[in-house]
Order: C-alpha cells, then sequence, then structure tokens
C-alpha cells in the first residue's frame, strides 16, 4: 500500500504554459478532493469526485482549471496558461464512502509543487 | 461553515505532554470536531475526531468541552517527530461532499 500518491512532485514553469497534475487514490476510496496550499496558509478546498462525478468545485477553480477522474480511479487536474498567483502546493485526498461515524478522514497525498517563472 | 480560533503558533518540551486548544463558539449540533495535523513538506494528516464526549486513540486525546465551544487536543508526550502544524476543523454531519475548510492552524514547535 499505498498511500496517495501525486506525480509529478515539483514541476517548474513558464507563465502561459499548462500543465497536469495525476493523483492515485487509495484504491478502494471513492471519494477524490483536490486542495490547493500556498506558503503559511493552511489547504484550500478546489474540487470533489465522487467515483467520476464531479460534484463540487470551488470558486477558487477558475476556468483555467479543470480535473477529471476517469473511470473513478486517478484525477488529474490540467491548469491552462498558468500565472505565476498559481503558485502553490497541490493536495489530493481520498476518502472512503464507508466511514466511521462523523468521520470520513481523508488521507492525503505529498502534493506537487507547481512554480510559474 | 463554523469558524474556529487556534492560537498561531504554540512550544513544547521533548516528552512533555502539550494542550492544543481550539476555540469555535458557532458549532452546530452536528459539527464534528476533527484534528488534522502537516508535517513539514508532507500532506496533512488525520489524528483524531469527536462529537461530544472525550476521545483517545493511539495518536492523542481530544477534551470537548461540555458546551462544545471549546476542544483541546493533548499530545501525551511530545517527540521531536510531532513537530507539525496542527489544524482543528469542523465538519457537518452526512454534508454532500465531506470537504475539509482549514484555517491556518498552530505550529507547534518541540524542543529537545
Amino acid at each position: 500500500d499505498t498511500g496517495v500518491s501525486q506525480d509529478p512532485r515539483h514541476k517548474i514553469t513558464k507563465r502561459g504554459q499548462n500543465v497536469t497534475f495525476r493523483c492515485d487514490p487509495i484504491s478502494e476510496h471513492n471519494r477524490l478532493y483536490w486542495y490547493r496550499q500556498t506558503l503559511g496558509q493552511g489547504p484550500e478546498f478546489l474540487t470533489y469526485f465522487q467515483n467520476e462525478a464531479q460534484l463540487e468545485k470551488s470558486r477558487l477553480l477558475s476556468d483555467r482549471f479543470s480535473a477529471e477522474r476517469p473511470k473513478g480511479s486517478f484525477s488529474t487536474l490540467e491548469i491552462q496558461r498558468t500565472e505565476q498567483g498559481d503558485s502553490a502546493m497541490y493536495l489530493c485526498a481520498s476518502s472512503s464512502n464507508r466511514a466511521r461515524t462523523g468521520s470520513y478522514e481523508q488521507y492525503f497525498g505529498p502534493g506537487t509543487r507547481l512554480t510559474v517563472t | 461553515d463554523a469558524k474556529t480560533t487556534q492560537p498561531n503558533s504554540m512550544e513544547s518540551n521533548e516528552e512533555e505532554p502539550v494542550h492544543l486548544p481550539c476555540n469555535h463558539s458557532t458549532i452546530s449540533g452536528t459539527d464534528y470536531i476533527h484534528w488534522y495535523r502537516q508535517l513539514p513538506s508532507q500532506g496533512p494528516e488525520y489524528v483524531i475526531h469527536g462529537l461530544t464526549s472525550n476521545v483517545n486513540n493511539r495518536m492523542a486525546s481530544l477534551a470537548i468541552a461540555e458546551d462544545r465551544k471549546s476542544s483541546t487536543l493533548i499530545l501525551h508526550r511530545a517527540t521531536l517527530r510531532d513537530a507539525a502544524v496542527y489544524y482543528c476543523i469542523l465538519r457537518g454531519y452526512g454534508g454532500a461532499t465531506n470537504k475539509l475548510i482549514f484555517g491556518t492552524g498552530t505550529l507547534l514547535a518541540v524542543q529537545p
């Protein structure tokens, strides 16, 4: 096992380029979340999938951001026309539908650190 | 979502107990109190959660005030590996997404 894995761990890109990140959740988890974290702040929710359905998107997720989870397994987060303000740590988390009462604890990956120059 | 208030930072000595406070005066009856921590250069990890009663697990204890307007995460013997940012989060039961709304947390420094 396998916890949540993310790829790549680091990405440096030039402003205006497109980037794509991948998240592989824990295999039996049907819930998947993306968060973004900037320096000194807690993670901020971006979007949520239950199986392959994207059920919630934050207003932080501008039109340049798109996320997919085909077949309800791994997920990708794409940022088009990157801006310097997109520099952040992008975290993926997964959880099970069959959680203990009140838990639904989320298991986080190590994150992808994006630097836009 | 109800807000939580935590001190920005705290210090502890190794092998001593640590009490991390959290105020949540606007908590609703169905909100669970969750704690996560984030070690340097890692994603957050679940620590503990509770509703009304005090809770213990292998990592920590959670003491919840009788009126539920505050709670305290207790690390019984701090180690250097407990140095992290600790987040107190309220989450409603049965919510559609169960997303986590993080504040800025408490940065715990542990001195040898």
